[in-house]
């Protein structure tokens, strides 16, 4: 049982690069999201998804695209990195209830120069 | 829009002193969530409190949520090395189905030994 992860840990990127970062959880949980992290901001919702074939759009959506074809899989795509997307982003995962417990990836770092 | 507030920011003790670190908003939660997050790791949940004025403790930790369900605070007696992390609260909210978090600042804590 792995939990989440998440491929790649690094990344550089030179501006205008396209990239996509995956995440697996093997737990069968129904919701899954992307966060970003920066100093000083805690972490923002970029998109989230609570099924297979839907995803919504988050707190700080602009410039990044998702999709969730699989239960297990959630992708977040950026088609043309910008120096402000220099970050270190996180995916969740969780199920359905009143908890809210979410349960994080070990992160990827990726700096665009 | 930063909904919660963490303070201090940064806090550096001593190996055996008490802190406290606290969680504020001016929006009312169904839930709060405190988090710590090590160095090149995801955030791992500590606690879940969700009734107003409600005191869950943890071994040294001690966790309340208040009684409006806007604020929340953390307390740790006799800090130890091993405490040393970034300390994120979390809030839920009623309605929807999505189990959307929303993140506050994060307070950064060194214990020294």
């Amino acid at each position: 049982n792995a939990g989440v992860t998440q491929t790649p840990k690094f990344r550089v990127l030179k501006t205008g690069q396209s990239m996509t970062l995956l995440c697996a959880q093997d737990m069968n949980h129904e919701y899954m999201y992307w966060y970003r992290q920066d100093p000083g901001m805690g972490l923002r919702l970029i998109h989230y998804s609570v099924g297979e074939g839907t995803t919504a759009k988050g707190e700080v959506p602009d410039g990044y695209n998702v999709s969730r074809l699989k239960k297990q899989n959630f992708l977040l795509g950026l088609e043309s990195a910008a120096p402000s997307q220099t970050s270190v982003y996180f995916c969740a995962s969780t199920y359905p209830g009143k908890s809210y417990e979410q349960y994080f990836g070990p992160g990827t770092r990726l700096t665009v120069t | 829009t930063q909904l919660l507030e963490q303070s201090p920011q940064f806090l550096s003790i001593q190996e055996g002193e008490n802190l406290t670190v606290y969680c504020n908003s001016s929006s009312v939660f169904s839930s709060l969530q405190w988090y710590r997050q090590e160095p090149g790791e995801g955030p791992v949940l500590l606690v879940t409190v969700v009734t107003g004025g409600e005191v869950k403790k943890l071994k040294r930790l001690t966790f309340q949520f208040g009684d409006a369900r806007k604020d929340s605070s953390l307390h740790i007696t006799a800090a130890q090395p091993g405490d040393t992390g970034l300390y994120l609260c979390a809030g839920g909210r009623y309605g929807g189905a999505t189990n959307k978090l929303i993140f506050g600042t994060g307070t950064l804590l060194a214990v020294q030994p």
